[in-house]
Formats: structure tokens, C-alpha cells, sequence
């Protein structure tokens, strides 16, 4: 099956723009979801598809993709925007599987 | 509103089945436009898919669990549930279930597809 790959842990200065990485085969056919997860929530979706936003979810955030890679960008960053951010698509088989990326620690400093 | 909310034992000791229903309201679980997943993360670490199912019951399972894992849906109930057998300490995580929707973009003929609304999530612990 696919996997998909993210850095580890970024960081940010309060209101400056941090980009998030997410690697993998599958990005490829499919567009990324990103999820936004704070410590003793359920994850968030705060984009998906070619740079959608759900309801609710500041325009400072916006995604994006090239090659086998998808991006999140959060632009002007809050410090309610610290979290663990995971990006998921279909599995590149075809067969309705899905995969998560490894997430991402974001840290406004 | 949709909302999802998981419910089932808390405790399980190992080598038994992990049994989790997920209830949904302000919605019907019965719409073709929709699957629903379960959705597992282990205390301090990722999130894992666990499975999705149809509500004409079609189901898509991780391939590293597929062995031990049945979900299915009570379209009666506007419910779908999980079970996981043979469990060890390692199945102890937090669960998660969630509703699959999908987006096609017609200028590049590429697909979305995620998970829009998850309920709180239940931690399940295997221990004896």
C-alpha cells in the first residue's frame, strides 16, 4: 500500500507563513485532505481537494500540489493554528483504500 | 448538524474482540453520496485508517488489519460498527469513527476524497 510522508515537527513565528509537506505515490492520482488535530480533539479537516476549505476555516490556510507532493500553507499564523496537521488521500491501487501521512507538529513561537 | 458519536467498552483484555458502534444523527448513514470509516490513533502517535463501509454494505479494510477486522451497518439504526479480534496492547488507541465524502474536479479529472465529520473519539484499552 501507499505511504505518505511529512516532516516531523515545523515551526513558525507568530504571523509569519509556514508551509507543511506531504509525500507520497498516491498524490500522484489523488488530491490530499488536511486535517488540523489539537491535543484531546478528534483531527479537523481544514482543506481538501484542490484548495477547498470546509465551513468555519480561516482563509489563512490553503493547499496545493505538484507532482507527488501536497502542500498546506498557513499564512499569517495564530497561535491557536499550533497543532499536529495529517494529510490523507486513496491509496494509488485503486481499491478504496486510504492512508494517513506520518503528521506534522506545528509550533508558533 | 451531523454528529457521530462512538460508543462501546472501554476495557477489552487481549485475545478477545473489540466491539464499537458509531451512531449517527442529523443525517442518514443510508445516503449514497457517503462511506464511513473507522479511523484508530495509538496514544502519542498517528492516525491509522482502519476501514471503510457502504451503506449497501461493501467494505474496504486496511490491509494490515483486514485478517482480524469486520465492520458493518444497521441502516435500521442509522448505525455502523467495528470489530476487532484478537486484540493485544497494541490495538489500545483511541477510535475514531468518521464520514467519507468525496469531490471531483472536472479540469484536472483528479479526485478528493476525505473525511468531513468524525465523532469524538473512544479510548480503548487492551489489557488484562
Amino acid at each position: 500500500s501507499s505511504e505518505l510522508t511529512q516532516d516531523p515537527a515545523v515551526s513558525v513565528a507568530l504571523g509569519q507563513t509556514v508551509r507543511i509537506t506531504c509525500q507520497g505515490d498516491s498524490l500522484r492520482s489523488y488530491y490530499a485532505s488536511w486535517y488540523q488535530q489539537k491535543p484531546g480533539q478528534a483531527p479537523v479537516l481544514v482543506i481538501y481537494g484542490k484548495n477547498n476549505r470546509p465551513s468555519g476555516i480561516p482563509d489563512r490556510f490553503s493547499g496545493s500540489s505538484s507532482g507527488n507532493t501536497a502542500s498546506l500553507t498557513i499564512t499569517g499564523a495564530q497561535a491557536e493554528d499550533e497543532a499536529d496537521y495529517y494529510c490523507n488521500s486513496r491509496d494509488s491501487s485503486g481499491n478504496h483504500l486510504e492512508v494517513f501521512g506520518t503528521g506534522t507538529k506545528v509550533t508558533v513561537l | 448538524q451531523l454528529q457521530l458519536q462512538e460508543s462501546g467498552p472501554g476495557l477489552v483484555k487481549p485475545s478477545e474482540t473489540l466491539s464499537l458502534t458509531c451512531t449517527v444523527s442529523g443525517g442518514s448513514i443510508s445516503s449514497s453520496s457517503y462511506y464511513w470509516g473507522w479511523i484508530r490513533q495509538p496514544p502519542g502517535k498517528g492516525l491509522e485508517w482502519i476501514g471503510s463501509i457502504y451503506y449497501s454494505g461493501s467494505t474496504y479494510y486496511n490491509p494490515s488489519l483486514k485478517s482480524r477486522v469486520t465492520i458493518s451497518v444497521d441502516t435500521s439504526k442509522n448505525q455502523f460498527s467495528l470489530k476487532l479480534s484478537s486484540v493485544t496492547a497494541a490495538d489500545t488507541a483511541v477510535y475514531y469513527c468518521a464520514r467519507s465524502n468525496a469531490a471531483y474536479d472536472i479540469l484536472t479529472g483528479r479526485s478528493a476524497y476525505y473525511f468531513d465529520y468524525w465523532g469524538q473519539g473512544t479510548l480503548v484499552t487492551v489489557s488484562s
